[in-house]
């Protein structure tokens, strides 16, 4: 199906541990995005791609680590998970040339024991 | 900087009232402004978008908003709600020239019988 999907939708980990949440679009939009959500907070910019193998930081990258070789892939790793990450994760593509507006992915919950 | 502002964290109306979400922002330079919608579990899906053509913008759902540059405002509202309202919504404006979105902290929103 076309869209945007993240994998897994649920994650539990332990302290320390690296994970990584899988984002893929099937638009061949140009710009990826990853956020986090936590109450009271919105939703945060975590890092941003505008192409393949050109990443930027966003709001808060610290502790996070992402990679795009392929313009449909955009995962995003957590090198050492601490508590503080435990968050719901949203992966977003945007085609730049239509506009700024973005699409959102389902999202995923990781919890961090 | 860009920054917006969700006046109420939560919001009751009761089925039939008006809806009047309230969003400000801030801009150096004309905004593109956007209203998301978040419902239980799911990711964000574009409601409406301001991007400098008609100040009175008509989304889905029935929801509008008008963009007043005077004041920085861009108010979501929708003359009668439904159950099926009830969600979370979130502001977002964009730079013009730049992809990155920023959020507010979102407005709950809640319907009752």
């Amino acid at each position: 199906d076309a869209g945007i999907t993240q994998s897994p939708r649920y994650k539990i980990t332990e302290t320390g541990r690296q994970v990584t949440l899988m984002c893929h679009q099937t638009w061949s939009h140009s710009y990826m995005f990853w956020y986090r959500q936590d109450l009271g907070h919105g939703l945060r910019l975590i890092y941003y791609s505008a192409a393949a193998d050109i990443t930027d930081k966003g709001e808060v990258p610290d502790g996070y680590v992402v990679s795009r070789s392929k313009t449909e892939n955009f995962p995003l790793t957590l090198e050492s998970a601490t508590r503080s990450q435990t968050s719901v994760y949203f992966c977003a593509s945007n085609d730049r040339a239509k506009g700024n507006e973005q699409y959102f992915g389902p999202g995923t919950r990781l919890t961090v024991t | 900087a860009q920054s917006v502002t969700q006046l109420g964290s939560h919001v009751s109306v009761s089925e039939g009232a008006l809806v009047l979400l309230r969003c400000n922002y801030s801009s150096s330079v004309p905004p593109y402004l956007f209203w998301y919608v978040q419902y239980p579990n799911q990711g964000l899906q574009l409601l409406l978008k301001y991007t400098s053509a008609a100040t009175l913008v008509k989304g889905i759902n029935g929801f509008e908003a008008e963009f007043k540059k005077s004041e920085t405002s861009f108010h979501l509202t929708k003359p009668s709600a439904h159950m099926s309202d009830a969600a979370e919504y979130f502001c977002a404006v964009s730079d013009s020239g730049y992809s990155t979105l920023t959020f507010g902290k979102g407005t709950m929103l809640l319907v009752s019988p």
